[in-house]
């Protein structure tokens, strides 16, 4: 069955820097999303993306975010400059058609922690 | 404000015990409703969805849920669970509207005892 794969599976980071999480979406689904899971909390939206553009972000998705497909199978999910709070479990999901009727298929997550 | 709820944090079930995970939802109208599980190392999976229609619900892997417009609820159950049922199940809602965005509750721990 496929599915939606995401690299790495835990990042460490010192604050300030830069990170770049990766993710794979099934191969012929055509929107994406990010979501993150801070310790403790609620699964929170960030982002979608489709055509190659930001459909909607959430108030979480700052200037200090960003997000592109690079080629036919990547999407990632760029930070600028990390924070002490950006320590989050990070989830990528990706769906067939862009309602909320298609089923989100999400990813194991990446870790990242920052210190 | 929009919201849903999970009330129980953990929840701790023999294996072939029934079990049952609340969930309620507070929006302007009915939202789509989801339940999806986590299993350790695991992205979430899909259990089961409601739009419309039917208020009980079946899924993957023996679960239900049932949509209770009156309460707000949309509780899952599994009548007889496994060891491999050990999992964090969410809980999540979705406007009705061309909306992509899911929102998640705070999520279940399912902890199954032999």
């Amino acid at each position: 069955e496929p599915e939606v794969t995401q690299t790495p599976s835990h990042q460490v980071t010192q604050m300030g820097q830069e990170v770049i999480l990766r993710c794979v979406p099934i191969s012929n689904h055509l929107y994406f999303y990010w979501y993150r899971q801070i310790l403790g909390q609620k699964v929170e939206f960030l982002v979608s993306f489709y055509n190659n553009e930001i459909s909607e972000k959430s108030e979480i998705f700052d200037d200090q975010f960003s997000v592109e497909r690079p080629d036919g199978s990547n999407f990632t999910l760029k930070i600028r400059s990390t924070k002490l709070e950006d320590s989050a479990m990070y989830f990528c999901a990706s769906s067939g058609g862009g309602s909320v009727a298609d089923t989100q298929y999400f990813g194991p997550g990446t870790r990242l922690t920052v210190l | 404000a929009q919201s849903v709820t999970q009330p129980d944090i953990h929840i701790t079930v023999s294996e072939g015990a029934s079990l049952e995970l609340r969930c309620n939802y507070s929006y302007g109208a009915t939202p789509y409703l989801f339940w999806y599980v986590q299993s350790p190392g695991q992205g979430l999976q899909l259990l089961l969805k409601y739009f419309s229609g039917d208020t009980l619900v079946q899924g993957i892997k023996g679960f239900e849920a049932e949509f209770k417009r009156s309460q707000s609820s949309f509780n899952l159950r599994k009548p007889s669970v496994h060891w491999s049922d050990a999992a964090e199940y969410f809980c999540a809602v979705a406007p009705r509207s061309n909306d992509y965005k899911l929102s998640f509750g705070a999520g279940t721990t399912v902890t199954v005892r032999a």
